[in-house]
């Protein structure tokens, strides 16, 4: 089955600055990459996605990039804020087979 | 739009009860429901997958009989934890796919914390 890691467990940024969280996954036939946002006690928020079609795609401050030949996406934030703290989770999926393997979350903190 | 919600949000219930949690997708009809468990500081676990008008699919390990799933309609799926003991505790989260056949998203509830005492 699929495997999702997810890099790194924690991370503390100044506000303002880049946050780069990394996930590489074992299954060549995953073709799709989501990436949720959750709050303390709240559920995942979908925040980006990517396809394996695209290399890149980006929604303002957030950005994800995918390179299949290595497995591996990555989520980018830019000019972080403190309500961009919480805990982040990739993701992947393949066609035909609807359900996500999660990796294991990245709490990002940060600070004013 | 893409909104899925969850009742109740907490509930406590003494050990030996059952509880049932509801999941709706306001907005949207969910061909496919998924149940979540996920304990303190860690990801979610996928408990099962109901798809509208057919039984659940459980993952390994997680007891069928204990975890009851229906999925009775588009909008609605329902999880009933019986005979609730305190390791039953924990948050519960549902999430639901739009019933579009090239969807992929799966769009998440609020959760539900439940605490066994």
């Amino acid at each position: 089955g699929e495997n999702v890691e997810q890099h790194p467990s924690t991370l503390s940024v100044q506000e303002g600055d880049s946050a780069v969280i990394k996930c590489t996954y074992s299954d060549s036939a995953s073709n799709y990459f989501p990436w949720y946002k959750q709050e303390l006690g709240k559920g995942p928020q979908l925040i980006i996605d990517i396809r394996s079609n695209v290399g890149e795609k980006k929604d303002q401050r957030i950005a994800v990039t995918l390179n299949k030949t290595a497995k591996h996406f990555s989520l980018h934030i830019t000019e972080t804020q403190p309500e961009d703290s919480a805990v982040y989770f990739c993701a992947a999926s393949r066609v035909g087979y609807s359900t996500l393997t999660f990796g294991k979350g990245t709490m990002l903190l940060v600070s004013p | 739009g893409a909104v899925v919600s969850q009742h109740p949000s907490r509930v406590i219930c003494k050990s030996g009860t059952s509880v049932k949690i509801e999941c709706r997708s306001l907005d949207f009809q969910a061909t496919t429901m998924f149940w979540y468990r996920q304990f303190p500081k860690q990801s979610l676990m996928l408990m099962a997958t109901s798809n509208e008008g057919s039984k659940a699919t459980y993952e390994q390990g997680v007891e069928k009989d204990k975890f009851l799933i229906n999925h009775a309609s588009l909008t609605l799926s329902t999880l009933t934890v019986t005979s609730a003991h305190p390791e039953d505790s924990s948050f519960y989260i549902c999430s639901a796919r739009p019933g579009d056949r090239n969807s992929y998203e799966q769009y998440f509830g609020p959760g539900t914390r439940l605490t066994v005492t």
